[in-house]
């Protein structure tokens, strides 16, 4: 079945490490999104790209990075510049880079300590 | 900015209709409405969208008001699995639109 995944669901890192999360979709969608949700809270785009090799900041772009080199991978990087990284982390991909068919993945929880 | 308006949380009985509201009174001519929700610790999931005329699929009805500044999705029979954060989103399909979250409804269905 098509879908994204998303590893790992739970993630663990001393604080100022980078740490690298995954997603990988085989739905053949052009566009891939990075969601960052806070407790109680809705969710905010942190980076989106619409085609391979192209990527733009969302609304909270600080302190991440993140790399399109294939059509079915979007890595994100949360660095050591991110002052609160501890969240739950949503990957998603759409077919034209509209807002038609969202699919999301299941979702990485980070916890920094 | 959101560009929609829901009530944070509402309780309803298991096996009755769930009515959730949204609010979008600025809603352009070519944006759709779309009804995501999400279940503790999981992905948003795709319930259903619009533009004008009222839509049923297997999971739910949106009813959206003629002037489109309001709409309503329907779970015409809610069961304990329907208990989520229920999302209104407003958006067009222009490429290079994004979905904009707000915080959603926290729907309680209760036995």
């Amino acid at each position: 079945d098509g879908g994204i995944t998303q590893s790992p669901k739970y993630l663990f890192r001393k604080e100022g490490q980078n740490v690298t999360l995954s997603c990988e979709q085989n739905l053949n969608h052009d566009a891939m999104y990075w969601y960052r949700q806070d407790p109680g809270q809705g969710l905010r785009l942190i980076y989106y790209s619409q085609i391979v090799n192209d990527f733009q900041k969302g609304d909270i772009a600080e302190g991440y990075s993140v790399s399109r080199e294939k059509k079915e991978s979007f890595p994100l990087t949360v660095t050591s510049a991110q002052k609160n990284p501890t969240a739950f982390y949503l990957c998603a991909s759409s077919i034209q880079g509209g807002s038609m068919g969202y699919t999301f993945g299941s979702g990485t929880r980070l916890t920094v300590v | 900015d959101a560009k929609t308006t829901q009530p944070p949380s509402m309780d309803c009985a298991e096996g009755r209709a769930a009515n959730l509201p949204c609010n979008h009174s600025t809603i352009s001519g070519n944006e759709y409405v779309y009804w995501y929700r999400q279940i503790h610790s999981q992905g948003p999931q795709y319930i259903i969208h619009g533009l004008k005329n009222n839509e049923t699929n297997e999971m739910a009805s949106l009813i959206i008001t003629e002037d489109r500044k309001s709409s309503t999705l329907i779970l015409p029979h809610a069961t304990l699995r329907d208990t989520a954060v229920y999302y209104c989103i407003v958006s067009s399909m222009e490429y290079g639109n994004k979905l904009v979250f707000g915080a959603g409804t926290i729907l309680r269905v209760k036995s």
